[in-house]
């Protein structure tokens, strides 16, 4: 596609339902990237793949927190149980190849949780 | 472990004002450096990014930073501000990101 595309582009779920956020990244993007913002705090790093493995998921805050990729096309983050603290902005991002080899990151419009 | 702080939270300036906007890292290894800028109701987007030769890099709308090593920092600045530069403003080192600085330019 022209763009990273997220899904939903929000959802509001009761405190200890679980979630599927969606990315699906540019076409050809070999390394997708999932971020959490929370209100009025900067990106925090969740996990990185390349393909469909994960080389750096220490961003992951807890074992309620995964996420797989099939190939190098869509990925999905589950998070289970949430907690009002899971409340946040959801982006992800796909660059070309992998960071650090002059690969810019494209971002997506972000998934807004909102857990009630 | 990577941290990256951005000093300013909120910038407020007028119009052809110079801006600089500070961030510094912790972090010893190879570092790749990214300005990125959120316009209101935009996605992310890329301002510049140094990967390695010239420390002061040029990005676009005149936009420009410099990779100090020995200071581990890499300050974003431009001249002279525009409205239209009205944004939040993230610097990031690898993966990690700063808290964000937000920018308002007064006409």
């Amino acid at each position: 596609g022209a763009g990273v595309s997220q899904s939903p582009s929000n959802k509001v779920t009761e405190k200890g339902k679980d979630v599927e956020l969606r990315c699906d990244p540019i076409s050809g993007h070999t390394a997708l990237y999932w971020y959490r913002q929370r209100l009025g705090q900067g990106l925090e790093f969740l996990i990185y793949f390349q393909g469909n493995s994960a080389p750096d998921k220490s961003g992951l805050p807890s074992d309620r927190f995964s996420a797989e990729r099939t190939g190098e096309s869509v990925s999905t983050l589950t998070i289970q149980r949430t907690q009002q603290e899971d409340s946040a902005v959801y982006l992800c991002a796909s660059s070309l190849g992998p960071p650090g080899s002059y690969n810019e990151q494209f971002f997506g419009p972000g998934t807004r949780l909102t857990v009630l | 472990a990577q941290s990256v702080s951005q000093h300013n939270h909120h910038v407020i300036l007028s119009e052809a004002a110079s801006l600089e906007l500070g961030c510094n890292y912790s972090y010893g290894g190879t570092v790749n450096l990214f300005w990125y800028v959120q316009y209101p109701g935009q996605h992310l987007q890329l301002l510049l990014k140094y990967f390695s030769g010239d420390p002061l890099v040029k990005g676009i709308k005149g936009f420009e930073a410099e990779f100090i090593k020995s200071k581990f920092s890499f300050n974003l600045r431009k001249p002279s501000v525009q409205w239209s530069d009205t944004a939040e403003y993230f610097c990031a080192v690898n993966l990690r990101f700063g808290a964000g600085t937000r920018l308002t330019v007064k006409p």
